[in-house]
């Protein structure tokens, strides 16, 4: 399976603080993205990385990709409240019709 | 608002019945992906469309059916509904097949009794 694993599960933090959540991914990928998804709701696109990308920037976001490792991850920066979601990483495949494949998930809590 | 809109919102009804989740993509959008998220199996990939054809297929049962038509909108059809199908249906569309954004809509929530 080449099923994203974010970790950890859940994270809790204060405002003003920064948040790393980590994926891991298990084959060859042409791109990762980042959604993040309000309780209930629909999940919102963040930052798509490709596989020949190391870094890229977003206002408070931060991806890394390590191709070599086989992971990710997302740093948000001077977290606000309003950060508070599930935070999910989705990987597609390296051949024709992959789809991307969502992890389980980070729930991240900023408190106020 | 992403631009792709679901209807129902929410939908209750029988274990054995029918139902019909119906996606419009984004304008422009030629791409349209459903998925099932449920609380123990997460957010499950089912399967896509790109301008009429299917593109790939996930983990979608056999009881489950789609199909995207000419105006580009989606159906996800659902049958003999058990009470493991509760859930979440997101719709999602792209511009593209492949390796681009994608936009969400708000879901469908389903309930079996």
């Amino acid at each position: 399976s080449q099923q994203g694993e974010e970790d950890p599960q859940a994270l809790s933090i204060q405002e003003g603080e920064n948040a790393t959540m980590n994926c891991s991914y298990k084959t060859s990928i042409n791109n990762l993205q980042w959604y993040r998804q309000n309780s209930g709701r629909g999940l919102v696109h963040l930052i798509l990385i490709r596989s020949n990308e190391r870094e890229k920037h977003s206002g408070r976001l931060r991806v890394t990709l390590d191709t070599s490792k086989k992971s990710s991850s997302l740093l948000i920066t001077a977290s606000r409240a309003a950060d508070t979601a599930s935070y999910f990483c989705a990987t597609d495949g390296d051949n024709y019709g992959q789809n991307f494949v969502f992890g389980p998930g980070t729930r991240l809590s900023v408190l106020p | 608002d992403s631009g792709v809109t679901q209807t129902p919102k929410h939908l209750i009804t029988a274990t054995g019945q029918r139902v019909t989740l119906r996606c419009s993509p984004r304008s422009g959008d030629l791409s349209v992906y459903w998925y099932q998220q449920s609380l123990d199996q997460g957010l499950q990939f089912l399967i896509q469309y790109y301008n009429g054809e299917e593109r790939a297929k996930g983990n979608i049962l056999e009881r489950f059916s789609a199909q995207q038509f000419p105006d580009l909108h989606s159906e996800l059809n659902l049958s003999s509904l058990e009470l493991g199908d509760s859930a979440l249906y997101f719709c999602a569309s792209s511009v593209e097949g492949q390796g681009v954004e994608q936009f969400f809509g708000p879901g469908t929530r389903l309930t079996v009794l």
